[in-house]
């Protein structure tokens, strides 16, 4: 299994509900991300997760709040979010060998939730 | 902070001619993608340059790699009108750091 999942595909969601992004990947891949990309412009990092542990936040408002169950799955739950945060979200994993001192190799994406927020 | 700028962010070209797109970025790095994304749809991973002087191609599509000029291109041979897409390069830093370029939004016209 090469690939990363997505779910759902499409989210339409009020500012005041909550609703959760989901990820998974099978590929022993131990580094995850988030990614926000807006119409016409490059995928924004928003968080990356090494060995289930957060370590990268950038600067990411607390209305958007990552989990990482298990090495295969990735949410991203969504609290009152306001219209601006409508984009595409990605979802991406690579080998993560820092530990052992070796570098990434390959990231794979998902393709995307479309999220439109009304 | 770290830049990655492409050049140019807008490409209009005629089929069967030949153009580069440029990658600049601002922090050492030995390890530079590109990456394909069609409209409404997730990034197509096309090259991966591990090391200064990388050169890879794939079809119509050749990548190379300068880490001392922080400088990678993107050259096309012959576009067709299945090349229309936007390209991104995507830098990778150490601490699974990844950051894109700018992007560049290629058009070939029969």
């Amino acid at each position: 299994d090469t690939e990363v999942t997505q779910t759902p595909k499409h989210l339409v969601m009020g500012m005041t509900n909550k609703k959760s992004l989901k990820c998974e990947q099978h590929m022993g891949h131990r580094a995850m991300y988030w990614y926000k990309q807006k119409a016409k412009k490059p995928p924004e990092l928003m968080f990356v997760y090494s060995y289930e542990k957060l370590s990268i936040n950038e600067s990411v408002p607390s209305r958007f709040s990552p989990e990482c169950p298990n090495s295969s799955l990735l949410n991203l739950h969504l609290h009152a979010l306001q219209p601006e945060d409508s984009a595409l979200y990605l979802c991406a994993s690579s080998q993560d060998l820092g530990r052992s001192g070796g570098r990434n190799y390959g990231y794979t994406f998902g393709s995307g939730t479309r999220l439109t927020v009304v | 902070e770290l830049k990655v700028e492409q050049n140019p962010l807008f490409l209009s070209m005629q089929e069967g001619k030949n153009y580069t797109i440029y990658c600049n970025y601002s922090t050492t790095s030995d390890r530079l993608y590109w990456y394909r994304q069609d409209p409404g749809k997730s990034l197509e991973s096309l090259f991966v340059l591990l090391s200064n002087g990388a050169v890879k191609q794939e079809g119509r599509l050749m990548a190379s790699l300068d880490t001392k000029a922080r400088l990678s291109t993107l050259h096309i041979t012959a576009a067709v009108h299945d090349l229309s897409a936007t390209y991104f390069c995507a830098v990778e830093l150490t601490g699974n750091q990844f950051y894109f370029g700018t992007g560049t939004s290629l058009t070939v016209i029969p």
